[in-house]
């Protein structure tokens, strides 16, 4: 089953532009996750972000989560070419077993 | 390069044909995943090991059966698939419930092709 939803579904930007991705969901949520998933390859783990926190940061990455709307967002600053990709949110239970996946938004980082 | 390892990395098999695919970690994780990807679309979770115990199963056909023979290793065991099997079949591990809340590790996944 699919919770997440992000949008938008495809995004092109020119390098050195910010990129921002949303995502949406509808049950409630220990935390959410973002990973990045290059073509053919397997997704790779960005960041985790706590249902009691409200942002995050890593690096070039920053994520924000509103659980009273239930939506968060990832914003990518001063992208390069290799953030060309596909990114997905993802949503864990509070069981910390089961992992649902969003639409994802297939990012295009022009040179 | 990942610390999930899927073999074979690329399969081509016949509706007729058994094969497996193979998953291994060596993380100490205690939960593994089978997910299924068709292209342009998210993951879909196929089955969940927890203690080398099935927990969850989404309902998939018994053309798939999986098997985790211990803690580092998953198989799935492929029987009499249909060409919309055709899919990237990714294997992620993560701690584990009661392990507190972690990630999934991806491996490359195996692509199939059913002829």
């Amino acid at each position: 089953s699919q919770q997440g939803e992000e949008d938008p579904q495809a995004l092109s930007i020119q390098e050195g532009e910010n990129a921002t991705m949303n995502c949406s969901y509808k049950t409630s949520i220990n935390n959410l996750q973002w990973y990045r998933q290059n073509s053919g390859r397997g997704l790779v783990h960005l960041i985790l972000i706590r249902s009691n926190e409200r942002e995050k940061h890593s690096g070039r990455l920053r994520v924000t989560l509103d659980t009273s709307k239930k939506s968060s967002s990832l914003l990518i600053t001063a992208s390069r070419a290799a953030d060309t990709a596909s990114y997905f949110c993802a949503t864990q239970d509070n069981y910390g077993q089961n992992f649902v996946f969003g639409p994802g938004t297939r990012l295009s980082v022009l040179p | 390069d990942t610390e999930v390892t899927q073999t074979p990395k690329h399969l081509v098999m016949g509706m007729t044909n058994k094969k497996s695919l193979k998953c291994e970690q060596h993380m100490g994780h205690r939960a593994m995943y089978w997910y299924k990807q068709k292209a342009k679309k998210p993951p879909e979770l196929m089955f969940v090991y927890s203690y080398e115990k099935l927990s969850i199963n989404e309902s998939v056909p018994s053309r798939f059966s999986p098997e985790c023979p211990n803690s580092s290793l998953l198989n799935l065991h492929l029987h009499a698939l249909q060409p919309e099997d055709s899919a990237l079949y990714l294997c992620a591990s993560s701690q584990g419930p009661g392990q507190g809340y972690s990630p999934l590790h991806f491996g490359n996944g195996t692509r199939l092709t059913v002829t």
